[in-house]
């Protein structure tokens, strides 16, 4: 099925430290998601975007959706060890009850 | 509960045997999803159910694969004659249908198959 282009795959970080993933695709979304794994869940939303360009914060986590609608990033400031864990980018064509489009995820891993 | 629920958590399963996998949404939410995660990859989206309408079954690999949603409620993901490639984690999701409602997933049920 379709997927979404993300980057990094994987991440090795210092605790304090910022992070920054992006997510990429060929098609125009109308949503962006951002969700959060931890191991044996199911995801979880972090941050939702509805509008081109728009930036949404949510505590020490910042996402854009691209004024191109076809990209959005997630930035994570001062990271922490719950920090750790897969992160998804999601895209929505409409509004409503469509299925999402998922990224290939970003692992997260804190170097102690 | 007050959670998107699936059963069982774990499944092992012989090649060529079928199993039935199930999702309890949350109450009240008219739109459900089967997605699909392979080991280290992303969410594959397989199935979608909204209210009464015809289900968007777009995302199902093969005939093998059939779900359904019995009373707009309890759905059930049918996989006939197992292979060794359907082993994943199936996840279900639910979202309530009004707006921009996010989607809910349930912590999923690991299939393998050996």
């Amino acid at each position: 099925g379709q997927q979404l282009n993300q980057s990094p795959q994987s991440m090795f970080i210092q605790e304090g430290e910022d992070v920054s993933m992006n997510c990429t695709s060929s098609s125009i979304f109308n949503t962006w998601l951002w969700y959060k794994q931890d191991p044996g869940e199911g995801p979880v939303l972090l941050i939702a975007l509805y509008k081109a360009g728009e930036l949404t914060s949510n505590g020490r986590l910042t996402a854009q959706f691209g004024i191109t609608r076809k990209d959005s990033f997630l930035n994570i400031s001062a990271s922490i060890p719950s920090d750790v864990g897969i992160y998804f980018c999601a895209g929505q064509l409409n509004f409503g009850n469509e299925k999402l489009t998922f990224g290939t995820g970003t692992r997260l891993t804190i170097i102690p | 509960g007050a959670g998107v629920s699936q059963s069982p958590s774990n499944k092992v399963t012989e090649k060529g045997k079928d199993v039935e996998l199930r999702c309890d949404p949350i109450s009240g939410h008219t739109a459900l999803y089967w997605y699909r995660q392979s080991l280290g990859q992303g969410l594959e989206f397989l199935i979608y159910f909204q209210g009464n309408s015809a289900p968007d079954k777009s995302g199902l690999p093969s005939d093998r694969f059939s779900a359904e949603r019995t009373g707009g409620s309890v759905s059930t993901l049918t996989i006939q004659r197992t292979q060794q490639e359907d082993s994943a984690v199936y996840l279900c999701a639910s979202r309530s249908g009004q707006g921009e409602s996010p989607l809910h997933f349930g912590n999923g049920t690991r299939l393998t198959v050996t």
